[in-house]
């Protein structure tokens, strides 16, 4: 599985977007990009992911380049709530594979 | 959490002692995981399952075991605990999707401290 590169900590004021950036450069056809959360102490929790295009839900919105290399994960209005660590990992489960491994992430911490 | 749950939450050891870590699952997934975390290093994948009875290493397995026995337990032993094992242990849960999509769901974690 290709490996990613992110920031080690990011800040962000209260109500501004927060990007978090992703660069994932050995990435495969097939790979997804995806990202998770977690607030302290607590156990990961899953946002947002994508293969090709540009997807949002009611947490967040994943920008994927067009060639696959990097990926933003923006938060629109970030809150005091959203302060952790965010985890972007690429997978392809195609096969027998499903060993999912986790780099260091980005600690976002939202500023009043 | 979406139905897993991980026993115990809190647990205090003495070095050399056996352990096991159990997590529970209602939502018959058929993958499913161990990671440690420390500080500094992000989250570390142990052993992970595909099925019952069909597990594989992840990146830190050494002094690691595991069973999966039936589709919703899968357990995290330590047959002697090393203060080096002192961590936040998760669990995760995975449906999984042949189109290539993985959607992982964690646990609340156990906390393991070795002394």
């Amino acid at each position: 599985d290709a490996k990613t590169t992110q920031p080690p900590s990011m800040d962000c004021a209260e109500g501004r977007a927060a990007n978090l950036p992703c660069n994932h450069s050995t990435i495969s056809g097939n790979e997804y990009v995806y990202w998770y959360r977690q607030i302290h102490s607590q156990g990961p929790q899953y946002i947002i992911h994508g293969l090709k295009n540009n997807e949002t839900n009611e947490m967040a919105s994943l920008i994927i380049t067009e060639d696959r290399k990097s990926s933003t994960l923006i938060l629109p209005h970030a809150t005091l709530r959203d302060t952790a660590v965010y985890y972007c990992i690429v997978f392809n489960s195609g096969g027998s594979n499903y060993k999912l491994t986790f780099g260091k992430g980005t600690l976002l911490t939202v500023n009043p | 959490d979406a139905g897993i749950t991980q026993s115990p939450r809190h647990k205090v050891t003495e070095t050399g002692t056996p352990v096991t870590l159990r997590c529970h699952q209602t939502e018959n997934h058929r993958y499913m995981y161990w990671y440690r975390q420390d500080p500094g290093h992000g989250l570390r994948l142990i052993h992970y399952s595909y099925g019952v009875k069909d597990t594989d290493k992840g990146e830190v397995s050494d002094g690691y075991s595991v069973s999966r026995s039936k589709t919703e337990d899968f357990l995290l032993t330590l047959e002697s605990a090393t203060s080096s094992q002192t961590s936040v242990y998760f669990c995760a849960i995975s449906e999984g999707q042949a189109s290539g999509a993985n959607v992982l769901t964690f646990g609340a974690g156990s906390r393991l401290t070795v002394l």
